[in-house]
């Protein structure tokens, strides 16, 4: 196993609510990821971080912030939970000298 | 635009036959392109990974094989399995981008 874990596995909330998404990593990878999964889409990017406080926006970024205060941990907030962002969320760190990513298990979330 | 397309959907064939699964992109300036496994409710999964200048790239009883000419790869699973079920997810890298297929789901029934 690549050392990624996601936490929580499973969440449902109500529209409105504050939900965070932690994921921690053994690895001590410099780049790590958040994805959302939908079916009929690919993995679409939310954020992205490629060092501690250095985050970056992906194509899905909007109602998501991020941070990383460690290098093993990357947290995904969604501040106000809405409806659309039921989904299920993969965090992914990348091995700098494959360029491989490793996925966690997912984290499913529904907003009611 | 940067895209990647994968064909069929989904795919159901039966347990000892063979299947090719297709990839097709448009992500440029092109730096290499991975096949994903993913079992249901698990994450994805590395199977292969294949740069500009490899056109054939095997792994077990899975074959990938890529031309960048016509920016076109393809999975080909032999002797499937029941634990071939699974999804499987194209991926193609630019130098500063990487885009996922919607990926093929395959079942594979006894």
């Amino acid at each position: 196993d690549a050392g990624i874990t996601q936490s929580p596995r499973h969440k449902v909330t109500e529209t409105g609510t504050p939900v965070t998404l932690r994921c921690h990593q053994t690895e001590n990878h410099r780049y790590m990821y958040w994805y959302r999964q939908d079916p009929g889409h690919g993995l679409r990017l939310i954020h992205y971080s490629y060092g501690v406080k250095d985050t970056d926006k992906g194509e899905v970024s909007d109602g998501y912030s991020v941070s990383r205060s460690k290098t093993e941990d990357f947290l995904l907030t969604l501040e106000s939970a809405t409806s659309s962002q039921t989904s299920v969320y993969f965090c992914a760190i990348k091995s700098e000298g494959t360029g491989e990513l490793f996925f966690g298990e997912g984290s499913r979330l529904t907003v009611l | 635009k940067n895209q990647v397309e994968q064909s069929p959907q989904s795919l159901i064939i039966l347990e000892g036959k063979n299947c090719t699964l297709q990839c097709n992109y448009t992500v440029s300036p092109f730096s290499n392109l991975r096949w994903y496994k993913q079992d249901t409710g698990r994450g994805p999964v590395s199977l292969t990974i294949m740069t500009f200048s490899e056109n054939t790239k095997s792994n077990g009883r899975y074959t990938a094989t890529l031309d960048a000419d016509t920016k076109q790869s393809s999975l080909h699973i032999t002797a499937s399995q029941l634990s071939d079920s699974a999804s499987y997810i194209c991926v193609v890298s630019a130098y500063y981008d990487m885009r996922f297929g919607a990926g093929t789901r395959l079942t594979v029934k006894p």
